[in-house]
C-alpha cells in the first residue's frame, strides 16, 4: 500500500537550532516528493520539490532536502530555525503519472521557542 | 500570485443536512483535487476531476459525497447528509497537467454538530 511515514510529529527547538525532518515513503514506482508547510491559520504552501535529477533540493525560506532512493526517504533540513519556522510541515508523495494525487505524511508540527 | 480560494472558511451544519463547500481553482489549471484533514489527522486524498469528470476517488469518497464544476471556475463539494464524522478541514487543490506540483485553497472547516 502507498504509504508516508514522518517520524517527529512534534518537535521544540530553540532559535539558531539546526533542524531535520524525517520521511520515508513506499509508493511503487517513480515518485514526486514534496514538502510543505502550513503556518497557523494559513494553507498549505509548497517548500520545496524534487522530480528527478540532482537528490540535493533546495527550496524557500532556507531549507532543503534531500532524495535518498536506497532508504526511500526525503528528510528536510534547515540549518539555523528560526521563530517564523514555527509551523506543521507535511511530506508528500505523488505518482509521475495517472491522476498525481498526493498521498500525505502525518505531519510534523515544530515549535521555535524564541 | 493567482490563487486557490474556497468558500466559506467555516461551515456549521447539523447532521443529515446537506452542504456543498466551494473552490475556485487556478483558471488555467486542468486537475483539481478535494483533500480532508480530521483534526490531529493526516491529510487524505478525496477525489481528482479532470476533463468534466471523476478520475480517481478514495474509500472515503462513498455515494454521500459528490463533485462538480458547474461553470468555468467553481468546483464544488457536495455532502448529501453530513455526519458527525464529517467534521474535518476540507481542502481544494488545482494543478496543470505534467507541472505535478497542487496549489492548495486555505481550507473550509465543517463542523458537524
Amino acid at each position: 500500500a502507498q504509504s508516508v511515514s514522518q517520524h517527529n510529529h512534534h518537535v521544540i527547538l530553540s532559535e539558531a537550532a539546526s533542524l531535520e525532518l524525517g520521511c520515508n515513503y513506499s509508493y511503487g514506482g517513480t515518485v514526486n516528493l514534496f514538502w510543505y508547510v502550513q503556518y497557523p491559520g494559513q494553507h498549505l504552501q509548497l517548500l520545496l520539490k524534487y522530480f528527478s535529477g540532482d537528490p540535493l533540493v533546495k527550496g524557500i525560506k532556507g531549507f532543503e532536502a534531500e532524495f535518498i532512493k536506497s532508504k526511500f526517504s526525503f528528510n528536510l533540513r534547515k540549518p539555523s530555525v528560526q521563530w517564523s519556522d514555527t509551523a506543521e510541515y507535511f511530506c508528500a508523495v505523488s505518482s509521475t503519472s495517472g491522476t498525481y494525487k498526493y498521498i500525505f505524511g502525518t505531519g510534523t508540527r515544530l515549535k521555535v521557542l524564541a | 500570485e493567482p490563487e486557490v480560494t474556497q468558500t466559506p472558511s467555516h461551515q456549521v451544519t447539523q447532521m443529515g443536512q446537506e452542504v456543498i463547500l466551494r473552490c475556485v481553482p487556478i483558471s488555467n489549471h486542468l486537475y483539481f483535487y478535494w483533500y480532508r484533514q480530521i483534526l490531529g489527522q493526516k491529510v487524505e486524498f478525496l477525489v481528482s476531476f479532470y476533463n468534466n469528470e471523476i478520475s480517481e476517488k478514495s474509500e472515503i469518497f462513498d455515494d454521500q459525497f459528490s463533485v462538480e464544476r458547474p461553470d468555468g471556475s467553481n468546483f464544488t463539494l457536495k455532502i448529501r447528509s453530513t455526519k458527525l464524522e464529517d467534521s474535518a478541514m476540507y481542502f481544494c487543490a488545482s494543478t496543470l497537467p505534467g507541472t505535478y506540483e497542487q496549489y492548495f485553497g486555505p481550507g473550509t472547516r465543517l463542523t458537524v454538530t
